[in-house]
């Protein structure tokens, strides 16, 4: 079965760049679709984007275009990047798989990394 | 769109039926609405896709409707482990509803 892991640098500071990577295994990328989502503590859920697997990125406007999602099928990873960090940013970070199609939903989830932006 | 869920809490005792709520500002096509469990301190997971069709090994206590701008999630009769936050989220944008906690009575 499909399984997805994140990696990220739990700590980052203010102004910098995040980079989380979302390493899938036990299927292949082809065919889907792939999301970030994120849950600052103790609130509810925010979408970050998509990408197909050709890499074509769709981003949810409230982020102001801070956000970058690439694509290495051949490498079955996935990795978001987010820019201009504030304490705002501070979340759990999951990535998702999308099943695109007649109906669409995130069917695989990560467990999801923390990001914490303080100096 | 924007996703309303009612109630923000649900107090109940197991064995109760489950009534959640999640209300479109504008009408959508059904097949775009989903809805997700999450556990503390767990990940999201799928529990209906397509406003009424359940997710791969989600028991058949959990079922969704529709009417209209309002959706509806309901479990017949709720287990231990069914004491979570529920989200509803729809595609076209691919909003969340802000989640109804279901909690021990």
């Amino acid at each position: 079965q499909v399984h997805l892991q994140e990696s990220g640098p739990g700590l980052v500071k203010p102004s910098q760049t995040l980079s989380i990577s979302c390493t899938v295994s036990g299927g292949s990328m082809s065919s889907f679709y792939w999301s970030w989502i994120r849950q600052p503590p103790g609130k509810g859920l925010e979408w970050i984007g998509y990408i197909s697997y050709t890499g074509t990125a769709t981003y949810n406007p409230s982020l102001n275009s801070r956000a970058t999602i690439s694509v290495d099928t051949s490498k079955n990873v996935f990795s978001l990047e987010l820019d201009s960090l504030t304490a705002a940013d501070t979340a759990v970070y999951y990535c998702a798989r999308v099943n695109w199609g007649s109906y669409n939903y995130m069917d695989v989830w990560g467990k999801g990394t923390t990001v914490t932006v303080s100096s | 769109i924007v996703l309303t869920q009612s109630p923000g809490t649900l107090s109940l005792s197991p064995g109760e039926r489950a009534t959640l709520f999640c209300r479109a500002s504008e009408s959508f096509s059904s097949r775009f609405l989903n809805w997700y469990q999450q556990r503390p301190g767990q990940a999201p997971r799928l529990l209906i896709y397509g406003a009424s069709t359940r997710a791969s090994g989600i028991p058949d206590r959990f079922s969704g409707s529709w009417f209209g701008t309002e959706f509806t999630l309901t479990i017949s009769r709720v287990e231990p482990e069914d004491f979570a936050v529920y989200f509803c989220q729809q595609y076209s944008g691919w909003a969340f509803g802000q989640g109804t906690r279901v909690e021990v009575k």
